[in-house]
């Protein structure tokens, strides 16, 4: 199946700063959306990406599909930005679509 | 607006105890998931369906067992319970595939003991 990783898999960061996540797929996908887990456990949408690139405030991201990755972009860090990212890809199961999702990276913005 | 909705939020078992983890939502969603979660890894798809009467097996079906006779609920139902299903179990739906945001319940703790 499908093999989807992303890196780093933790980072700690001062708050105010930038940051790079990435996430990488082993075949081609239908989509790509991206999330945010905070530290209740909570999953919530940030983006939904198959290619091209979006921002929506602080956050952006990118993905090449040709090349089979996607990056996750925020700046200017809050504290509030801390938890988990995860990227997941659409893939085809046998009667629809279902996502898959990498092991996700941990991120912590220390005031 | 009430979303995706999970039963029960935390709940302990007994090895070879069975539960059923409810999940319901109120936006007509077709698709709805199951996840489990392990402690510091990623999701993993335990079985999904595209609409009533449709389920299909995930990454991880050993030991669960789904329905989906109505729109709005999906039940995931344990049978002898394992310790290997001490988890976080999240539910999730989308309107459709192929480039529709997919929703997330808040989780359901569960440990087996």
């Amino acid at each position: 199946g499908i093999q989807v990783e992303q890196s780093p898999p933790d980072l700690i960061l001062q708050e105010g700063a930038n940051s790079t996540l990435r996430c990488n797929f082993s075949d081609s996908v239908n989509n790509l959306q991206w999330f945010h887990q905070n530290p209740w456990g909570q999953l919530i949408n940030l983006f939904y990406i198959p290619s091209g690139t979006k921002q929506n405030g602080r956050l952006s991201a990118t993905t090449v599909a040709t090349e089979r990755y996607s990056l996750l972009y925020i700046s200017s860090s809050q504290t509030t930005d801390s938890g988990v990212y995860f990227c997941a890809v659409e893939i085809d199961g046998n009667y629809g679509q279902n996502f898959v999702f990498g092991p996700g990276t941990r991120l912590s913005v220390l005031p | 607006n009430a979303g995706v909705t999970q039963t029960p939020k935390f709940r302990i078992l007994k090895i070879g105890q069975s539960m059923t983890l409810q999940c319901t939502q109120d936006m007509n969603h077709n698709y709805m998931y199951w996840y489990r979660q392990d402690p510091g890894m990623g999701l993993k798809l335990i079985y999904y369906s595209v609409g009533a009467g449709i389920t299909d097996k995930g990454e991880v079906p050993n030991g669960y067992n789904v329905s989906r006779s109505t729109t709005e609920d999906f039940p995931l139902r344990l049978e002898l319970a394992a310790p290997s299903q001490t988890s976080v179990y999240f539910c999730a739906s989308s309107y459709s595939d192929r480039g529709y945001t997919i929703y997330f319940g808040e989780g359901s703790w569960l440990t087996v003991v």
